[in-house]
């Protein structure tokens, strides 16, 4: 069964500093993905990153960048110099690596406030 | 940009009733799914259609749920008989194709009373 754990339920920070976002997941799976999504004030969902399970490299856009490691079946997400319109409900996801369905198993989400 | 679209956006019916959210997938997209999400909590699968049937459905999706995908470009999910815990927001997603992410709609917030 695939799991994702995100133990942080809810982040308060100010304006400019750096946060991270920890995610943990399980699944017995040799190969799968893992994302990250943002769900605003407004609702919708918008996808942010998407990483299969054999690219352990880490990725920077601009202000966000991605860290998975492997070895401790983790994959976290930092914010740099936060604003506040990072303010959101951040959201990992698994999925595995496999014809037809694919379907996202999603953790918790971790509600983040940037506060000016 | 292409984006999924979904209507309503805010659905209020009785309990009973039967209700049908509409999602239009992106174009040129092969896989699509409904999710939900009720208040505060995390999103659920649903259920997964490729191929004009269904690929999975999780424990959730029960004989009251039904999906269709009557036209080329329309995807609805049907709860024929709506009960007070259905009401939650309903997401839409679609996918090019094996190995992409997948998209998200705006949603439909769905009320039961």
């Amino acid at each position: 069964a695939q799991k994702v754990t995100q133990a942080q339920t809810e982040i308060s920070v100010v304006e400019k500093e750096d946060v991270t976002l920890d995610c943990v997941y399980e699944t017995r799976d040799t190969t799968y993905y893992l994302f990250w999504y943002k769900q605003p004030p407004s609702g919708e969902l918008v996808f942010l990153i998407r990483r299969n399970s054999f690219d352990e490299q880490n990725e920077i856009s601009g202000r966000y960048s991605w860290n998975f490691q492997k070895s401790t079946s983790s994959f976290n997400f930092t914010i740099t110099a936060s604003q506040v319109v990072d303010s959101a409900v951040y959201f990992c996801a698994l999925s595995g690596w496999q014809g037809g369905s694919e379907k996202l198993v999603f953790g918790k989400g971790m509600k983040l406030t940037v506060n000016p | 940009e292409p984006e999924v679209t979904q209507t309503p956006s805010h659905q209020v019916t009785q309990m009973g009733q039967e209700v049908i959210l509409r999602c239009v997938p992106i174009s040129n997209h092969l896989y699509f799914y409904w999710y939900r999400q009720i208040l505060g909590q995390k999103v659920e699968f649903l259920v997964s259609f490729y191929n004009n049937e269904i690929s999975e459905k999780s424990e959730i999706f029960d004989d009251q749920f039904s999906v269709e995908r009557p036209d080329g470009s329309n995807f609805t999910l049907k709860i024929r008989s709506t009960k007070l815990e259905d009401s939650a927001m309903y997401f839409c997603a679609s996918r090019e194709g094996e190995n992409y992410e997948q998209y998200f709609g705006p949603g439909t917030r769905l009320t039961v009373t």
